[in-house]
């Protein structure tokens, strides 16, 4: 069975630094795309960022680019999102999903919070 | 960017009547080497993460059942509920990983008239 299940988020204050990161299990994490989405509260979901199998390719979307970093450690089937200056209008629930194409498999989901 | 567009923001239907969700790209997704429209739906149910229902714009994900069907072709989509169950109210949004930023539509929120 796939499971994804990330770490704990957080209350963070305005140009503060987070890392969030998430464990896998039950499929060869190495050969996956992996991909953070974002869902802010009451609003819809949001792509963030994804990463190659092997960590080679990586892309942003445009409003984290430059501030967020995704990583991974294959050897501990782990997935991670360094965010760093962060915003208010960072504040969501952040989710890490399998890639195949299309996002099968999620995490419950965790929530950060930017506030002074 | 490539926008995703749904419509409507809310729908109402009644219990064994069927539900139509529309969503629209801003250009095309039509991947030419599968020869598919790289488009997927997803179910979000009250405090639950997503769960995917349909990719490649009409094939269901693995026991999703078959009430559940998605269409179209060019830039227009369509998610359809044949037969609406209680279990259904949800958020559905459509979601194009065609190019990068792989972006979502807004969401429809399916209510029971």
């Amino acid at each position: 069975e796939v499971q994804l299940l990330e770490s704990a988020g957080g209350l963070v204050q305005p140009g503060g630094s987070l890392r969030l990161s998430c464990a896998t299990s039950g499929f060869t994490f190495s050969d996956s795309w992996m991909t953070w989405v974002r869902q802010a509260p009451g609003m819809g979901l949001e792509w963030v960022a994804n990463i190659q199998g092997d960590g080679s390719a990586k892309t942003y979307a445009g409003s984290v680019e430059g501030r967020f970093t995704i990583s991974r450690d294959n050897a501990k089937n782990s997935l991670y999102l360094q965010m760093n200056s962060l915003r208010v209008e960072d504040t969501a629930v952040y989710y890490c999903a399998r890639s195949a194409w299309a996002l099968d498999s999620w995490g419950q989901g965790t929530l950060v919070t930017v506030s002074s | 960017d490539i926008v995703m567009t749904q419509s409507p923001d809310s729908l109402a239907v009644s219990l064994g009547e069927r539900a139509t969700i529309n969503c629209k790209s801003s250009q095309s997704i039509f991947r030419s080497s599968y020869n598919k429209y790289s488009l997927a739906w997803y179910q979000q149910k009250p405090g639950q993460s997503p769960k995917l229902l349909i990719y490649w714009a009409s094939t269901r994900a693995s026991g999703v059942p078959d009430r559940f069907s998605g269409g179209g072709s060019g830039t227009d989509f369509t998610l359809t509920i044949s037969s609406l169950q209680a279990e259904d109210v949800a958020v559905y949004s459509c979601h194009q990983y065609y190019s990068p930023p792989y972006t979502f539509g807004q969401g429809t929120k399916l209510e029971i008239k």
